[in-house]
């Protein structure tokens, strides 16, 4: 596609359920990343795929959040047991791979929401 | 671990005034640096991405500029537009050795006044 995917844009959801994002990547791109923007604060790192194999975990912040990529294409965010905390702006980048000399792409994120 | 800083948090500039943005990192093993714009609601937009072997690039009226063995990089727009308000962020991206992972600072919001 022309550019990173991400849905829903928007997700309300209550405490205790769980959410999944989707990141649909850049055509070609090989490498993706999943960050976590909340109110005020700067972007957090989650995870990274290489790839459908993910070599850096260590940013997940508990078992209750976990991520997929297959076809080295789409990848899914999942986020179990929601809790408050856990509301932000979950962005999705993209880069042709991890070392390389074009530049990150940004998604417009999924702005989540638990009450 | 790598830390990023960006000072100031933010800055108000009349139209037509040069605007200068500063990003400082710990770890000097980077693999290369990277200047993006967030306006409020959407994703990021990358502006310019300096090699660690590159000491400066520009585009348009954007320049940056980068210092590895300081752990500097500054970003120059000149002749500041009210368009050009958004917030501004830096990311690092370290090399293999350090887990090619990319941080970021903490950006720096602009306000360009008309």
């Amino acid at each position: 596609g022309a550019g990173v995917s991400q849905s829903p844009s928007n997700k309300v959801t209550e405490k205790g359920k769980d959410v999944e994002l989707r990141c649909d990547p850049i055509s070609g791109h090989t490498a993706l990343y999943w960050y976590r923007q909340s109110l005020g604060q700067g972007l957090e790192f989650l995870i990274y795929f290489q790839g459908n194999s993910a070599p850096d975990k260590s940013g997940l912040p508990s078992d209750r959040f976990s991520a997929e990529r297959t076809g080295g294409s789409v990848s899914t965010l999942t986020i179990q047991r929601t809790q408050q905390e856990d509301s932000a702006v979950y962005l999705c980048a993209s880069s042709l791979k991890v070392q390389s000399v074009s530049p990150l792409h940004f998604g417009n994120g999924t702005r989540l929401t638990v009450t | 671990k790598q830390e990023v800083t960006q000072i100031p948090a933010a800055l108000s500039v009349p139209e037509g005034e040069n605007l200068v943005l500063n990003c400082s990192f710990t770890d000097s093993a980077i693999y290369n640096l990277q200047w993006f714009r967030q306006d409020p609601g959407k994703g990021l937009t990358s502006l310019l991405l300096i090699q660690s072997s590159q000491r400066e690039q520009t585009s348009g009226r954007l320049n940056a500029s980068l210092d590895k063995s300081s752990g500097r990089s500054t970003l120059y727009i000149a002749a500041s537009q009210p368009g050009d308000s958004a917030t501004y962020l830096c990311a690092v991206r370290g090399d293999k050795a350090a887990g090619n992972k990319l941080t970021f600072g903490g950006g720096t919001r602009v306000l360009v006044k008309p």
